[in-house]
């Protein structure tokens, strides 16, 4: 068990480039969890697949945002347009279905600055 | 609407004495299950402890023990004889039946050597 990896750990862009961000889970977990983090803050729920299914999505989440997780194990976060205010912590987390509250264990992250 | 309060945005405690983070949630349900995460500066959410609702039991996992009070919706984490690596970003976590995890906005642990 290698525990959910998160590459890149850093990415500096420029207003207006789009991002992806990739996110590989614990290697028997079928759900995959998206999250945004500011600092000081809890994270913020964006999305979650289960398998390749994306069966929810934050109402706050803008249509620059899209996730994928195509063959139901690693996913990407596309972040298109990148504004200042998408400068965050952005978490991935993974869990298996119906173990115990489906339990969510998180990767380090990758920390986004928009300049 | 469903939120979890975590009314201490700071706590610090002499290394090797106890302290407790206050946790309270609101919920209309009588099943569900509340989670404390670490975040050391830095570094990634670590799991601590869990409990589910219908337990009566405190959850105990070495030094992290929590104090599970149902009817008054409250969770609170003890830690005993801290140490320096205990010092995080502490984090309390309610999720309701087929919902999604809902978090306070956390306290900050202070260690003091």
């Amino acid at each position: 068990d290698t525990g959910v990896s998160q590459d890149p750990r850093h990415k500096i862009t420029k207003r207006g480039q789009n991002v992806t961000f990739r996110c590989d889970p614990i290697s028997e977990h079928n759900r995959l969890y998206w999250y945004r983090q500011t600092l000081g803050q809890g994270p913020e729920f964006l999305t979650y697949f289960q398998n390749e299914a994306q069966l929810e999505k934050s109402r706050l989440l803008s249509d620059r945002f899209s996730a994928e997780r195509p063959k139901g194990s690693f996913s990407t976060l596309e972040i298109q347009r990148t504004e200042q205010g998408d400068s965050a912590m952005y978490l991935c987390a993974s869990s298996l279905a119906g173990s115990w509250a489906d339990t969510q264990y998180f990767g380090p992250g990758t920390r986004l600055t928009v300049l | 609407a469903q939120t979890v309060t975590q009314s201490q945005p700071e706590m610090s405690v002499q290394e090797a004495e106890t302290v407790t983070l206050s946790c309270t949630y609101d919920t209309s349900e009588s099943d569900y299950y509340l989670f404390w995460y670490k975040q050391p500066p830095s570094r990634q959410m670590i799991l601590v402890i869990r409990q589910e609702a219908y337990k009566q039991q405190n959850a105990t996992e070495n030094r992290f023990s929590v104090n599970f009070q149902k009817a008054a919706k409250s969770f609170s984490l003890k830690i005993s004889d801290s140490q320096l690596g205990d010092a995080a970003m502490y984090f309390c976590a309610h999720v309701p039946p087929n919902y999604q995890l809902i978090w306070g906005a956390g306290t900050k642990l202070i260690i003091k050597p």
